[in-house]
């Protein structure tokens, strides 16, 4: 079965302090791996989309990689503006036509 | 640029009530149209979604239905809702891979 999981479920850091947000996903023939942003009350907001191994992809101090079996988001020194849950979601040559498979998500909270 | 519509914002409905959402999209043609749920503690959950005019797929069995009467229009309705169908449900479009997501619809089943 597909399936993206995110970790960890919640990140409190200081303004400044970098980091890492992960995304493991078992999808079969993985045709994308999409980043969101989502703040509370709002849609999610797309950040980026990476295809094969070893590609990445950078906005302002986001930074998003993938591997055959991770993809990582990082952030570099971050602001409190970029507290949100952030959302991690494949999408395969199975299923559905155009179905995603979505992890829960990190919350993250950047303190000044 | 392309811009998608949800409305309402918030709803409140009792239970054995009926519901329609409506999602409008604007600056593309014969986009792909999404709905999803978002419930508390929960990944997104892909309810409908339609290639075209009048074509609807539905991937969870539950009292919800779909509808695209218009090539940007897409609905979301229910003849008797049920407490558990409160949650927050996002449209979304796509062209290509990409899909892009609605303000969203909260709702509560009361």
């Amino acid at each position: 079965e597909d399936q993206v999981t995110q970790s960890p479920e919640a990140l409190r850091l200081q303004e400044g302090e970098s980091s890492s947000l992960n995304c493991s996903y078992t999808v079969s023939g993985l045709r994308g791996l999409f980043w969101y942003r989502q703040d509370p009350g709002k849609g999610p907001e797309f950040l980026f989309t990476l295809y094969s191994a070893g590609e990445e992809k950078e906005k302002e101090r986001l930074k998003a990689t993938l591997t055959k079996k991770e993809s990582f988001l990082h952030i570099t020194a971050p602001k409190p503006e970029d507290s949100a849950t952030y959302l991690c979601a494949g999408r395969g040559y199975g299923g559905s036509q155009g179905n995603l498979i979505f992890g829960k998500g990190t919350k993250l909270s950047v303190k000044p | 640029s392309q811009t998608i519509h949800q409305w309402p914002a918030t709803l409140v409905q009792p239970v054995g009530s009926p519901l329609s959402l409506e999602c409008t999209v604007e600056g593309t043609s014969n986009p792909n149209l999404y709905w999803y749920r978002q419930a508390a503690g929960r990944g997104l959950q892909l309810l409908f979604y339609s290639v075209g005019i009048g074509q609807i797929s539905s991937e969870v069995p539950q009292n919800l239905s779909a509808s695209r009467p218009q090539d940007r229009q897409f609905i979301l309705s229910s003849k008797k809702l049920l407490l558990s169908d409160s949650g927050f449900y996002l449209c979304a479009w796509s062209s290509r891979d990409t899909q892009y997501f609605g303000p969203g619809t909260r709702l509560t089943v009361l």
